[in-house]
């Protein structure tokens, strides 16, 4: 079975911390994407990839960066933490320029910043 | 810019009892619709698509038609159960840049009572 995997589940943080958040797939899929997903919001797209090296803005960057070093691992990064970025952060895939196949997604990480 | 409207929720029913969650969307040219489904301290898995007017798509007993006309994409389930219990999103794909990308709803708590 095809799988999107988020190193840590839950994530406790100080304000002003440099915060790394893991995403692995395991689908040799060419696109990556974080989301942030907060109550009454949905989703927002943060960043994505569509392929090593290469990225683009989504909807909310401000405040984040990433890392694509190779095709399977997908990092978004907290430059200086702030207690607004608490959230449940999600990762997801996909098949090349395929949205109509959908994305699949890892099972979220839930950062709180104090 | 391209953006989903899902019904606010909590939706509550009654075991047996028939769902319409309802999304209706703005978008140029001609998306891809979506409802994804995230139970309880999980991800969100696809849970059916549709890609062009008047199609149907279904799954698991859900069901949502795309219609152009009215912009909208409602899901349905004629006999709920308590394990569908959880959050659905609506969404639907924005062309451009250098892949496509999913816009998500705010999505909408489903609980079902025994």
């Amino acid at each position: 079975d095809v799988k999107v995997t988020q190193s840590s589940r839950y994530l406790v943080k100080r304000t002003g911390e440099k915060v790394f958040l893991e995403c692995v797939q395991d689908m040799d899929h060419e696109n990556m994407f974080w989301y942030r997903q907060d109550p009454g919001l949905g989703l927002r797209l943060i960043y994505f990839s569509y392929d090593v090296k290469m990225k683009e803005k989504g909807d909310i960057p401000e405040g984040y960066s990433v890392s694509r070093e190779k095709k399977e691992r997908f990092s978004l990064i907290l430059e200086s933490a702030s207690t607004n970025q608490t959230s449940m952060y999600l990762c997801a895939s996909s098949l090349g320029d395929r949205a109509n196949y959908g994305y699949t997604f890892g099972s979220g990480t839930r950062l709180t910043v104090v | 810019g391209d953006s989903v409207t899902q019904m606010e929720g909590p939706v509550t029913l009654s075991e047996e009892a028939f769902l319409t969650i309802n999304c209706t969307y703005t978008a140029t040219g001609y998306p891809s619709l979506f409802w994804y489904v995230q139970y309880p301290g999980e991800g969100l898995q696809l849970l059916l698509k549709a890609t062009k007017a008047d199609d149907k798509g279904s799954n698991k007993g859900f069901e949502a038609t795309y219609r152009k006309e009215t912009t909208s994409f409602h899901l349905e389930k004629g006999s709920v159960q308590v394990s569908d219990s959880a959050v659905y999103f609506c969404a639907l794909t924005r062309h451009g840049g250098a892949t496509n990308k999913l816009i998500f709803g705010t999505g909408t708590l489903l609980a079902v009572q025994p």
